[in-house]
């Protein structure tokens, strides 16, 4: 079946440093990808997604490659704020199967000013 | 405008006891999903309504688990002879068609079963 591994956190940075979160993933088929954020005390975001090949998603200065021919789907951002402090879930969905999230296991991401 | 809505936001029960969580989802939108997230870990699906209908509940741990949707917009999750390793945050989430539309998370239901 589906499924997407993440780096393990947590990830302590710096302010203004430079943060990948790798992701890659197992899919039957052709899935859309995605990334999604969890602040503190708050519920499930989407960050940004890309749906096929080659595709680049980007938001909030974030930025993710969907790449077929390494199965992976890695989050880059260049230079981090502490309000970026959070939890970053790589996901996966294929259309067919009614759109259901298939999710990593989540990689908290700690920014110190 | 309101988004996914959860009630309880906490729920503290006896092993054995039956619960229901409640999920509203955003007006009009026909696709409604169950996740659980256990501690530490990314969401696990549980079952997707197109409408009124269960289209797929392949994630359903077992037959303690039972979910509904009778008019299309609210939906609640039922779990029978409540275990402790049910304890999690459970979520919902809602989208407007369903394939390769944003699925929009509600804040989530902690059970946590004693």
């Amino acid at each position: 079946g589906d499924s997407v591994t993440q780096m393990e956190g947590p990830v302590t940075l710096s302010e203004e440093a430079f943060l990948t979160i790798n992701c890659t993933y197992t899919a039957t088929g052709y899935p859309s990808l995605f990334w999604y954020v969890q602040y503190p005390g708050e519920g499930l975001q989407l960050l940004l997604k890309a749906t096929k090949a080659d595709d680049k998603g980007s938001n909030k200065g974030f930025e993710a490659t969907y790449r077929k021919e390494t199965t992976s789907f890695h989050l880059e951002k260049g230079s981090v704020q502490v309000s970026d402090s959070a939890v970053y879930f790589c996901a996966l969905s294929e259309g067919a199967a009614g759109n259901k999230l298939t999710f990593g296991g989540g990689t908290r991401v700690l920014v110190k000013p | 405008g309101a988004g996914v809505s959860q009630t309880p936001s906490n729920k503290v029960t006896e092993k054995g006891k039956y619960v229901e969580l409640r999920c509203d989802p955003i007006s009009g939108h026909t696709a409604l999903y169950w996740y659980r997230q256990s501690l530490g870990q990314g969401p696990e699906f549980l079952i997707y309504f197109q409408g009124t209908g269960a289209a797929d509940d392949s994630g359903l741990p077992n037959d303690r688990f039972f979910a509904v949707r009778p008019e299309g917009s609210v939906s609640t999750l039922k779990i029978q002879r409540t275990e402790r390793g049910d304890s999690a945050v459970y979520l919902c989430a809602s989208s407007s068609r369903g394939t390769d539309n944003e699925q929009f998370f509600g804040p989530g239901t902690r059970l946590t079963v004693l």
